[in-house]
């Protein structure tokens, strides 16, 4: 079974500052693994994926994250927070050909003017 | 393009009393699958439709049961409600039921089991 571990439930960040939310995952397959975020009393919008192609991927609102196999990691950055970039982020890990998304606890991103 | 949908958004039921939430996909899109969200729990997967067949079940009791028409809309039912079925229920879609492809999300129904 597949799963992904985001630490650090409440993250803030100073506005202009650097983005980064981190996710490890653990699967015994090459993973799929993706970024979602949610805003208040929407569903899940998202962000970027990684589909076994590049090992950085450039996804919307200036997001991007890298897989890294040996770290098991695929760590989620923004170089420069906006407001507007306060919301709730998951990480999620699914395998090829399954459409199960087994999602971290997610982080709440609060944006500091 | 029009969006997920769901409906209701908001529903009050009571304890020991069964619900049903609707879903209707993007259309051309034959794959829908359903989380319950909460806040200690986080996002769970409850069930997987494609082409009106389950494709896959999460770790829920018999109690939560699902099912699609033919026009690839879906319906889940929760029977004899508890206090911790309370959550956010959100469905997803997808144009097949492959992880190439992008899960579009609804903005899901908010239930509240008093």
């Amino acid at each position: 079974a597949q799963s992904v571990t985001q630490l650090g439930s409440h993250v803030s960040v100073s506005e202009g500052a650097l983005v980064l939310l981190r996710c490890n995952y653990s699967s015994s397959v090459p993973p799929y693994l993706f970024w979602y975020v949610q805003y208040p009393n929407q569903g899940l919008q998202l962000l970027l994926k990684y589909t076994s192609a590049a090992t950085l991927v450039k996804g919307i609102n200036g997001f991007e994250a890298e897989f890294k196999k040996s770290e098991t990691s695929f760590h989620l950055t923004k170089p420069s927070a906006h407001m507007s970039d306060a919301a709730e982020y998951f990480c999620a890990v699914t395998t090829y050909g399954n459409n199960r998304l087994a999602f971290g606890k997610g982080n709440q991103v609060v944006v500091i003017p | 393009k029009a969006g997920v949908t769901q409906t209701p958004r908001y529903l009050i039921k009571t304890r020991g009393q069964q619900v049903t939430l609707s879903c209707s996909p993007i259309s051309g899109h034959r794959s829908v699958s359903w989380y319950q969200q909460t806040p200690g729990q986080g996002l769970q997967f409850l069930f997987e439709y494609f082409s009106e067949t389950q494709r896959n079940k999460g770790n829920f009791p018999g109690r939560f049961s699902g099912r699609q028409f033919s026009n690839s809309r879906s319906e889940m039912n929760v029977s004899t409600l508890e206090l911790g079925d309370s959550a956010l229920y959100l469905c997803a879609s997808s144009f097949a039921g492959t992880s190439d492809y992008e899960q579009y999300f609804g903005p899901g129904t908010r239930l509240t089991v008093t």
